[in-house]
């Protein structure tokens, strides 16, 4: 198990509602990273944050925004929910920003209907 | 997009045999990783090697690298019920991890 844990773990939501997922790091890690999982798919890269600033994006919409706070904990929003958007999320910490290797959350699966 | 692809898609063997997948990839890396993620749950970091090495090994697992021909591959040795989950290679581009669709590994005792 890591020391990274995610809020809530399931969320069901109705398309064009917005949902907030919060993320705590590990300890001592001041990077966080949130990835996109759809079933049966790998997860893609949504953005990374290092020391409260947004360190890198992947190919997702402006409806997608992030927060990292002082104390490393992070937010993930999403605005104007679609169908689509229906995955499992995951946060992932790390103790530098070159990604060599990531400590995962168990992730919030996020149902819109 | 995705940058690594594993092979195969699915693996099903009995306890004590040995499972190895594979994972092509298309650009130039400095290091290549593989993960583990059981059902519906966040992934475990296993092991990484670089671009500069051949092979690796933790435990009961062995990783090669090819980087002349793009590939990788994972050898669990000895499975156990237990190792029955899906694995991911993944490559870094920038500040991201690039995963590829996975091998399901099932393993029955």
């Amino acid at each position: 198990e890591t020391g990274v844990t995610q809020s809530p773990t399931h969320l069901i939501k109705t398309r064009g509602q917005q949902v907030t997922l919060r993320c705590s790091s590990q300890s001592g890690h001041n990077t966080v990273s949130w990835y996109q999982q759809a079933l049966g798919q790998g997860p893609q890269f949504i953005f990374q944050y290092y020391r409260e600033e947004e360190n890198g994006r992947g190919n997702f919409p402006p409806r997608f925004s992030g927060l990292q706070f002082p104390n490393y904990s992070s937010e993930l929003n999403v605005n104007a929910l679609e169908l689509d958007d229906s995955a499992l999320y995951l946060c992932a910490s790390s103790l530098y920003r070159d990604n060599e290797k990531l400590f995962f959350g168990s992730g919030t699966q996020l149902s819109v209907l | 997009s995705q940058q690594g692809e594993e092979d195969p898609q699915a693996l099903s063997i009995q306890e004590g045999e040995n499972a190895t997948m594979n994972c092509s990839y298309k650009t130039s890396i400095n290091n290549l990783q593989w993960y583990r993620q059981n059902s519906g749950r966040g992934l475990v970091h296993l092991i990484l090697i670089r671009s500069n090495e051949r092979e690796k090994h933790s435990g009961r697992l062995r990783v090669t690298l090819d980087t002349s021909k793009k590939s990788s591959s994972l050898l669990i040795t000895a499975s156990r019920a237990a190792d029955t989950a899906s694995y991911f290679c993944a490559t870094g581009a920038g500040t991201a991890l690039i995963f590829g669709k996975g091998t399901t590994l099932s393993v029955s005792s």
